[in-house]
């Protein structure tokens, strides 16, 4: 099974602050990762799929990079509504393995 | 539009069988891999089963093995998970939710609203 570890397992940050989440994968997944936000009492909502390509109706400042074992999902300029859980997502073999998450809060 | 709507969900005693199921629009459902994702409550997300696109090939996650069945109906457009001895640690939000796939250019995943489902005496 591939495992997906993320860091950090939560962040403080700021309104207008640049946030970085690493998404690192046990073994190589191509480009099969997505990145998924969480607010409380709410299903997940895809941001970034195939590593890079953002979800249509998300805002521009989400954007993800790498490819292999080593993914990135930045916020350029972190907005209120901005603030939940974040999770990364392997869909390059089964079982299809989630990261447990990084927690993005007020600082 | 995409739209996954699942159903199904509901109260369940220890031991007792439900079946989701996740009606798909908007897609050629029959091109597209499909999962079974599920979220305990406070908990983070759980993969809990995969289907091919034709149906041919399954897999399940340890903690469903033997219990849980997935399947699916292409001339229906719809996705099932049919849960027996159910436990408490069962009970969480289910997803339906289609994969990430490449033809040629990359099609996103899509997920469905959740089910509840509850496993309490």
């Amino acid at each position: 099974d591939i495992q997906m570890t993320q860091s950090p397992s939560s962040l403080s940050a700021s309104v207008g602050d640049r946030v970085t989440i690493t998404c690192r994968a046990s073994q190589s997944i191509s480009s099969y990762l997505n990145w998924y936000q969480q607010k409380p009492g709410k299903g997940p909502k895809l941001l970034i799929y195939a590593a890079s390509s953002l979800q249509s109706g998300v805002p521009s400042r989400f954007s993800g990079s790498g490819s292999g074992t080593d993914f990135t999902l930045t916020i350029s300029s972190l907005q209120p509504e901005d603030f939940a859980t974040y999770y990364c997502q392997q869909s390059s073999s089964t079982p299809r393995t989630f990261g447990p998450g990084t927690k993005v809060d007020i600082k | 539009e995409v739209q996954l709507v699942e159903s199904g969900g509901g109260l369940v005693q220890p031991g007792g069988s439900l079946r989701l199921s996740c009606a798909a629009s908007g897609f050629t459902f029959s091109n597209y891999e499909m999962n079974w994702v599920r979220q305990a409550p406070g908990k983070g997300l759980e993969w809990v089963s995969y289907i091919s696109s034709g149906g041919g090939t399954i897999y399940y996650a340890d903690s469903v093995q033997g219990r849980f069945t997935i399947s699916r109906d292409n001339a229906k457009n719809s996705l099932y998970l049919q849960m027996n001895s159910l436990r408490a640690e069962d009970t969480a939000v289910y997803y339906c939710a289609r994969d990430l796939r490449y033809n040629y250019v990359w099609q996103p995943p899509h997920w469905g609203q959740g089910t509840l489902v509850t496993v309490s005496s």
